[in-house]
């Protein structure tokens, strides 16, 4: 069975630093992609960042990128010169393929981060 | 550009009601799946599918059905609505091929 863990329910963070969000999973499949998603008080899901297994380097994307240690199964997410408007829930989550045109995908139970002026 | 269109935003039902919370997505997606999101346990899975006329449960299935009759809709019927209900649902699609999954606004769904 597939598993994300977040181990951080809160983190706080000044301005202007950078954060770690850290993420685990397990998975038995060969195949699969990690994503992050933002979501702030607003509720809506806003996509990240992307991983996939197979993936050489570690995905970037502006402020936000993903230290990939495959060997660790640990996905986590860095943002840089942490905003204002960082300030939000944080989720982890794969996408794993069980095979016979199936796959699943399952998320963490989130990390909410802070930003303090 | 709809994306994912989920209906409706906000509903209240009373104990043993049913309903049917409706998504279309207009992204030609093979994937479709619907979460509930309960303070502190993440988004958990529902049911999903890999395509018109197939479906699966997820991690918490019981009191949920779904149907997919095209690609571009995956109603979730909530067949006898208990208080354990209450939650927040959201909608997602994604490509087979890979990529992001796209989420619909969510439904905030309160059973009294």
């Amino acid at each position: 069975a597939q598993k994300i863990t977040q181990t951080q329910p809160g983190m706080f963070v000044q301005e202007k630093e950078a954060v770690t969000l850290d993420c685990t999973y397990d998975t038995s499949d060969p195949s699969y992609g990690l994503f992050w998603y933002k979501q702030p008080s607003s509720g809506e899901m806003i996509f990240l960042i992307y991983q996939g297994s197979y993936d050489q380097q570690n995905a970037t994307e502006g402020r936000y990128s993903l230290n990939f240690q495959k060997a660790r199964k640990s996905a986590n997410l860095v943002i840089s010169a942490s905003q204002l408007g960082d300030s939000a829930m944080y989720f982890c989550a794969m996408r794993s393929y069980s095979g016979a045109g199936s796959y699943q995908l399952t998320f963490g139970k989130g990390t909410k981060l802070s930003v303090i002026p | 550009n709809a994306g994912v269109t989920q209906t409706p935003k906000f509903q209240v039902l009373k104990t043993g009601q049913s309903m049917t919370l409706q998504c279309a997505q207009d992204m030609n997606h093979e994937y479709m799946s619907w979460y509930r999101q309960d303070p502190g346990m993440g988004l958990r899975l529902i049911h999903y599918s890999v395509g018109a006329g197939i479906t699966d449960q997820g991690e918490v299935p019981n009191g949920y059905n779904v149907s997919r009759s095209t690609t571009e809709d995956f109603p979730l019927r909530l067949l006898s609505a208990a208080p354990s209900q209450t939650s927040v649902y959201f909608c997602a699609s994604s490509s087979y091929r890979g990529g992001e999954a796209f989420f619909g606004q969510g439904t905030r769904l309160t059973v009294v």
